[in-house]
């Protein structure tokens, strides 16, 4: 069974970048797309963007100015980088597999999340 | 961008009730609708997806239905370790969005 695990600072300047790590255990990364999503506290769930293995990525439009998405398929990980952050984007921050079946799509596998606070 | 829209925002169910939850997308989607259960404190864990198809492992309790803007999720007969929100996610188009959640409480 495929697990992730993000990693990363949990504390974060404000117009500072917040970067995390997804390692990928269980199964390779060479397959699927690669999905951010993140849940401010008490709040609802916002989809960051995504990446194949290949390294093409897609990025929600709203954050897309910000956002970079890439992959490391020696280590099985891909990464999330967020930069200007302000408090806004203080949030968990969940990595998970964006699995296709035909052209449905959904994320079955979730890391455990990690809060991330953008504070001085 | 696509808004999903759940109602209701909250519910409380007795034990083996019934639970019906319904998600409105702004425009049509087809059944590219999928659903979560998240509960305190961890991550949301995928249901249903693209309706009606049941995730493996998910009881079958948990269905559910809806194409075009209109969809449902049904408990058939709430259990207590049912308590948590629900979110349902188009994946129609980009950027792929999530209603507001519904939180289950049991009576």
């Amino acid at each position: 069974q495929v697990q992730l695990q993000e990693s990363g600072p949990g504390l974060v300047k404000p117009s500072e970048t917040l970067s995390l790590t997804c390692t990928v255990s269980g199964g390779s990364i060479s397959s699927n797309y690669w999905s951010w999503i993140r849940q401010p506290p008490g709040k609802g769930l916002e989809w960051i963007g995504f990446i194949y293995y290949s390294g093409s990525t897609n990025y929600n439009p709203s954050l897309k100015s910000r956002v970079t998405i890439s992959v490391d398929t020696s280590k099985d990980q891909f990464s999330l980088k967020l930069s200007s952050v302000t408090a806004a984007d203080t949030a968990v921050y969940y990595c998970a597999t964006t699995r296709t079946v035909g052209s449905k799509i959904y994320f079955d596998y979730w890391g455990q999340g990690t809060l991330v606070t953008v504070s001085s | 961008d696509i808004q999903m829209t759940q109602s209701p925002s909250s519910l409380s169910a007795s034990v083996g009730d019934r639970v019906t939850i319904t998600c409105r997308a702004s425009q049509s989607i087809s059944s590219y609708l999928n659903w979560y259960q998240q509960k305190p404190g961890k991550a949301p864990k995928v249901l249903i997806y693209a309706a009606p198809s049941l995730q493996s492992g998910v009881p079958s309790r948990f269905s559910g239905s809806g194409s075009g803007t209109d969809f449902t999720l049904t408990i058939s007969s709430v259990q207590p370790e049912d308590i948590a929100t629900y979110y349902c996610q188009q994946s129609y188009s980009i950027p792929w969005t999530f209603g507001q959640g519904t939180k289950v409480e049991i009576k």
